[in-house]
Formats: C-alpha cells, structure tokens, sequence
C-alpha cells in the first residue's frame, strides 16, 4: 500500500505570495493533520481534520488555512507568505481521530523556501 | 498544556556502544507518550509507544523506552548502537482524558553514530 504522499516536495516563493500544499493519505485514513517544522526543531502542529471537519488548530495566524476533500485528501494554504514561514511541512494521516493509539504516519513532506 | 523536553540536542557515539535520550514532559492529566524517528530527507516514523501497562515498551530494532510517572520521563534507550541508528529522533506526548489527543514534540535529539 502507498504512504502519505505530499507534493510537491520542494517549492520556492516570493515575500507575500501564496502557496497552495497538497496531501494524500494512507488508504482508508480518514484523518488528516498538518504540521510545520522549522530547521533544527521539532513538529508544531498546525491543523487535525477528520470526516471534512477541523478538529483542531494550533497557535497560527489567520494566513494559514485547510481543508478536506471527499476523499479525504487535504490541502494547506498560506496566504501573504513571510520569511519565516520558510519550513518542512509534514502531512500525517491516521485511521481515526480522538484515539491516541491511532498513530500518525507520516508522508516526507514539503519543503518551502520563501525568499 | 502538555509539553516535552528533550534535554540533549545532539548526542555522538560510537557504534556497537550503548545510548540513552533522554525526554521529560509535563503535563496535568494522563498521557500517552511516543517516539519517533526522521532519517534525512523523510517523514516521521514511529518507533515505539507507551499507552497503557508495561512501563516498559520495546520496538522491534531494540530500542526501548521506560515511562517514569514519577520523574515525568520517557527515556530512549538502545544497548548498542548500529551506523543505521544515525537519525533525528523525536519525542511526543499526548494528553487524556479530556485532551486533544494531538501529539505535542519535542525539539528532537540528533543521534550520530561514529564507526
């Protein structure tokens, strides 16, 4: 079976453009969650959607946003792009949402660089 | 709020010879801890995790980890290290009851293994 896949892999932006990331999960997860991973520090999470509604949301600004699709692929959205927006961006799947001992797989991520 | 500290950012060793992580958490409720490995260029995997029971959880490569309730701790522990083992590894925990069940990391530790 194919992993979470997440393109593109690498992506480069202008100061105050917008980006568009795209995830798909494991077949037959229906939970999708978003993180950002600064060079040199550990995952902060961003989003957790489950069955097309946000479960969840971390301490980001308005400029980002998610959603989930029928098929429970998912997209982030950063609007107005900063310098430090600059990351690894992790996509993780899992079969539920609300179990812990529903772990997370995750795909290999995007990497944007914002210049 | 749950959080986790990861007290070493970098740890070297030789191979074949013994190695500890160390990670500590906080919380006020009941947790689930994990841990994860990121080899260069990739996602997350988990390693192993500690829900319930067994203070005591091993992974399959012997790796294992011991949860602490009173030292707050979850300690990464493998009696002899392999090149392969070279990784950034990652501690999570996540709170219940009443939690968001969303995995909090830690700032990772980089394991580097020396022949």
């Amino acid at each position: 079976d194919a992993g979470v896949t997440q393109s593109p892999t690498h992506l480069i932006k202008t100061r105050g453009q917008q980006v568009t990331l795209r995830c798909s999960p494991i077949s037959g997860h229906k939970s999708v969650s978003w993180y950002q991973q600064v060079l040199g520090q550990g995952p902060q999470f961003i989003f957790q959607y489950y069955e097309k509604e946000e479960r969840g949301r971390g301490n980001f600004p308005d400029r980002f946003s998610a959603r989930q699709f029928p098929n429970y692929s998912s997209e982030l959205n950063v609007n107005a792009l900063l310098l430090g927006d600059s990351a690894l961006y992790l996509c993780a799947s899992s079969l539920s949402w609300g179990h812990s001992n529903s772990p997370l797989h995750f795909g290999n991520g995007t990497r944007l660089t914002v210049t | 709020a749950q959080s986790v500290t990861q007290l070493d950012s970098q740890v070297p060793v030789f191979e074949e010879a013994p190695v500890e992580l160390r990670c500590n958490y906080s919380s006020s409720v009941s947790v689930y801890l994990f841990w994860y490995v990121q080899y260069p260029n990739q996602g997350l995997q988990l390693l192993l995790k500690y829900l319930s029971g067994s203070t005591l959880v091993e992974s399959i490569n012997g790796f294992e980890a011991e949860f602490n309730k009173s030292q707050t701790s979850f300690h990464l522990r493998k009696p002899s290290v392999h090149i392969s083992d070279t990784a950034e590894y990652f501690c999570a925990v996540s709170e219940y009851p009443g939690g968001s069940y969303i995995p909090t990391f830690g700032r990772g530790t980089s394991l580097i293994v020396h022949p």
